[in-house]
C-alpha cells in the first residue's frame, strides 16, 4: 500500500512562535491532501486541504504548502497557541484516505 | 446535526468475545470506513462501503466484519475478539470518494481493550 509519514513525532514550540509540521507522501498519483487535527480523546478534525494543482494555501493561522517533486507538504501554525497542542495527521487521497503516523505538538506557554 | 455519532466509548472484552461496534452518519454521505489507531502506527483503514450494499476491504481487515444495509448505518463486527484488536476505533463519512475534494468527518472513536 501506500505510505505517508511524517518527519518528525513530537515537536515542542513556545506559545507565540510558528510551527511547521511536515510529511512526505509517496504516492505520485494523490491528488488532495488533508491535514487533521487530533485532540486527546477526541476524533480527527479537518484543518485544512490541497489539491495537487495547488502549491499553497492558507487558513486561518495555518498554511499549507505542498511540493510536487519531492512529495512533502508541510502545515504551518502562526503564532502557536496552547490550544494548538494536538496530534496532527497528513492525509493524502489517492482512491482512500491514507494517514501519517502523527505529530504529537507540545506548545509551552 | 449529530455528525458521525459512535457506540460505546470504551469497551473491554475477553478473548473469543464477539460485539458490533456501532457507527450511524446523518449527512446522507455515501462513503464510510472504518479506522483503527494503534501508537505510532497512524490511523489504518479497516473496510470501507461506497454505498448501501457495498463494502470492501482497506490495509488491515482480518478479524472484522462489515455490512451496509442502509446509508445512514456501517456496523463493524468481531467475530472472536483477540488481544491484538486492542485499539482505539473511528469511523468516518464523507459525501462521495470522487471527486476527491471533500474532507472526511469522524467519530469520537470507540476505545477497545481485548483481555
Amino acid at each position: 500500500g501506500e505510505s505517508v509519514g511524517l518527519h518528525l513525532p513530537t515537536l515542542s514550540v513556545q506559545e507565540g512562535d510558528n510551527s511547521i509540521i511536515n510529511c512526505a507522501y509517496s504516492n505520485s498519483a494523490s491528488d488532495y491532501f488533508i491535514w487533521y487535527k487530533q485532540e486527546s480523546g477526541k476524533g480527527p478534525q479537518f484543518i485544512i486541504d490541497i489539491r495537487s494543482n495547488m502549491d499553497k494555501r492558507q487558513g486561518q493561522r495555518v498554511t499549507v504548502l505542498l511540493n510536487k517533486t519531492v512529495k512533502h507538504l508541510s502545515l504551518q501554525i502562526a503564532a502557536t497557541q496552547p490550544g494548538d497542542s494536538a496530534v496532527y495527521f497528513c492525509a493524502e487521497i489517492g482512491g482512500q484516505f491514507y494517514f501519517g503516523t502523527g505529530t504529537s505538538l507540545t506548545v509551552i506557554p | 446535526n449529530a455528525g458521525v455519532t459512535q457506540t460505546p466509548k470504551f469497551q473491554v472484552l475477553k478473548t473469543g468475545q464477539s460485539m458490533t461496534l456501532q457507527c450511524a452518519q446523518d449527512m446522507n454521505h455515501e462513503y464510510m470506513s472504518w479506522y483503527r489507531q494503534d501508537p505510532g502506527m497512524g490511523l489504518r483503514l479497516i473496510h470501507y462501503s461506497v454505498g448501501a450494499g457495498i463494502t470492501d476491504q482497506g490495509e488491515v481487515p482480518n478479524g472484522y466484519n462489515v455490512s451496509r444495509s442502509t446509508t445512514e448505518d456501517f456496523p463493524l463486527r468481531l467475530l472472536s475478539a483477540a488481544p491484538s484488536q486492542t485499539s482505539v476505533y473511528f469511523c468516518a463519512s464523507t459525501t462521495q470518494k470522487y471527486p476527491r475534494n471533500t474532507e472526511a468527518f469522524f467519530g469520537q472513536g470507540t476505545r477497545l481493550t481485548v483481555v
